[in-house]
């Protein structure tokens, strides 16, 4: 069974940079798995940030990126703010017709 | 404008049935490739289900058999229907469009199942 990590928790402090990632039990993480990143904050729906690795959807604000490092998924915030405080999940595009997320991050801003 | 709207949770008792509704608008549901995803409380985002725009669908490894996913076209609605429910079934329950098959937007407000006697 396929699992997909990310840390649990994070902090950073306002108008840092931090780096959360996404990777796999088994393998590496690459642009093949198309990963796309969302924010959740309690009690609402999730909001795509990134998606194809690198591109941000609609509205998100440049501070926030997408790569590949190494054999992970990465979501970079550059300028943290306080707002940015949230859960973030990544998923990734598996064989045909699966998905799997990945736990999540709850990122504390402080 | 984009939208989905999901309907349908509530109560429910051990074992027993549910029809989740998912209303679209600003696209048409049966040209796209639609999904559930579903959040246990306090726990992380569970992909569910897809169907595709041609109508193959497929399941998480711990749905398949109790859960269908379907389309009305004419209605330009999308369905879960959950069947032999068990107490972790209780989550928030998201539709989502899938985008170029890969990634999840937009997304519907959730709908909430609790599973309990």
């Amino acid at each position: 069974q396929t699992v997909v990590t990310q840390e649990p928790s994070f902090s950073v402090s306002p108008g840092g940079t931090v780096t959360l990632t996404c990777g796999l039990s088994s393998g590496s993480v690459s642009t093949s798995y198309y990963p796309s990143w969302y924010q959740q904050t309690p009690g609402q729906a999730p909001r795509t940030l990134i998606y194809n690795t690198n591109t941000r959807s609609s509205g998100v604000p440049d501070r926030f990126s997408g790569s590949i490092l190494g054999n992970k998924a990465a979501l970079t915030i550059t300028g943290a703010q306080a707002d940015d405080e949230s859960d973030y999940y990544c998923l990734l595009s598996m064989t045909s017709g699966i998905w799997v997320f990945g736990g999540g991050t709850k990122l504390t801003v402080l | 404008e984009v939208q989905l709207a999901e309907s349908g949770g509530g109560l429910i008792q051990p074992g027993g049935s549910l029809r989740l509704s998912c209303a679209a608008s600003g696209f048409t549901v049966s040209s796209s490739y639609m999904s559930w995803v579903r959040q246990a409380p306090g726990k992380g985002l569970e992909w569910v289900s897809v169907i595709y725009s041609a109508g193959s669908t497929y399941y998480a490894d711990s749905m398949k058999g109790r859960f269908t996913i379907s389309r009305d076209n004419s209605k330009n609605m999308l369905y879960l229907q959950m069947n032999n429910l068990r107490a972790e079934d209780t989550a928030v329950y998201y539709c989502a469009r899938v985008q170029y098959s890969n990634w999840f937007d937009p997304w519907g407000q959730g709908t909430l199942v609790t599973v309990s006697s």
